[in-house]
């Protein structure tokens, strides 16, 4: 049972046009949500954060929305840039202690 | 050092042998996770301490697999017996506790492979 879902598993961009991450849920019960960046042989790194009491939240190039009724929240880069070439995973956490449950991931590819 | 710092970063194991994986948390972080990440997918839960406490295990997929962390401090997790379908790679996590953030900090993991 997935409850996170990334039904893309890669994107292209070219540098300086936007790049739009989604990312679907099942569990209404998520109060906190998560993009983490990942490059080749490396652990996750935490990006931007969002809890379900907002539906926006900006830091930098990076702005992560909530469409709680949809269960639907994406990450916006912009401009994109070829350092931001990673695979990107949604997180999210329900209550009580961090236990993160993570999506399955979409390799971000910015072109120059 | 100032991350989390994970040990060894890549194990070759021979199917039914035991390994241990270990796991520096960042000084002072109460909490930390062990999670598998198979090729292809996204991390999976596997247990979780609360300093010593190991207050949730619910995502061990067997017997063969214990971690410990006695002192509240570092952790290891073993996987006895190893199979083919251990090969992964195994994160550990820290952070604070949930009232100080919700920020997760990852190691870089350990990339076991069992032949």
């Amino acid at each position: 049972d997935q409850q996170v879902k990334q039904n893309s598993p890669s994107l292209s961009v070219q540098e300086g046009r936007i790049s739009i991450l989604n990312c679907d849920y099942t569990n209404s019960m998520f109060d906190y949500f998560l993009w983490y960046k990942k490059y080749p042989a490396e652990g996750p790194t935490f990006l931007i954060s969002i809890s379900s009491i907002k539906d926006k939240n900006e830091d930098g190039r990076f702005t992560v929305f909530l469409n709680k009724s949809a269960k639907h929240l994406s990450l916006h880069i912009v401009p994109s840039q070829p350092g931001d070439s990673a695979v990107y995973f949604c997180a999210a956490i329900r209550g009580g202690y961090q236990k993160v449950t993570f999506g399955t991931g979409t390799k971000l590819q910015v072109i120059p | 050092g100032a991350g989390v710092s994970q040990s060894p970063r890549y194990k070759v194991a021979k199917r039914g042998q035991d390994v241990a994986l270990r796991c520096d948390p960042i000084s002072g972080h109460v909490s930390l996770f062990w999670y598998q990440q198979a090729l292809g997918q996204g991390p999976e839960f596997l247990t979780y301490f609360q300093n010593e406490a190991q207050l949730d295990k619910s995502g061990l997929p067997s017997d063969r697999f214990f971690a410990e962390r006695p002192e509240g401090s570092v952790s290891t997790l073993k996987i006895q017996r190893t199979q083919q379908e251990d090969s992964a790679v195994y994160l550990c996590a820290s952070s604070l506790p949930r009232d100080s953030g919700n920020t997760i900090y990852f190691g870089e993991g350990s990339w076991l492979t069992v032949v």
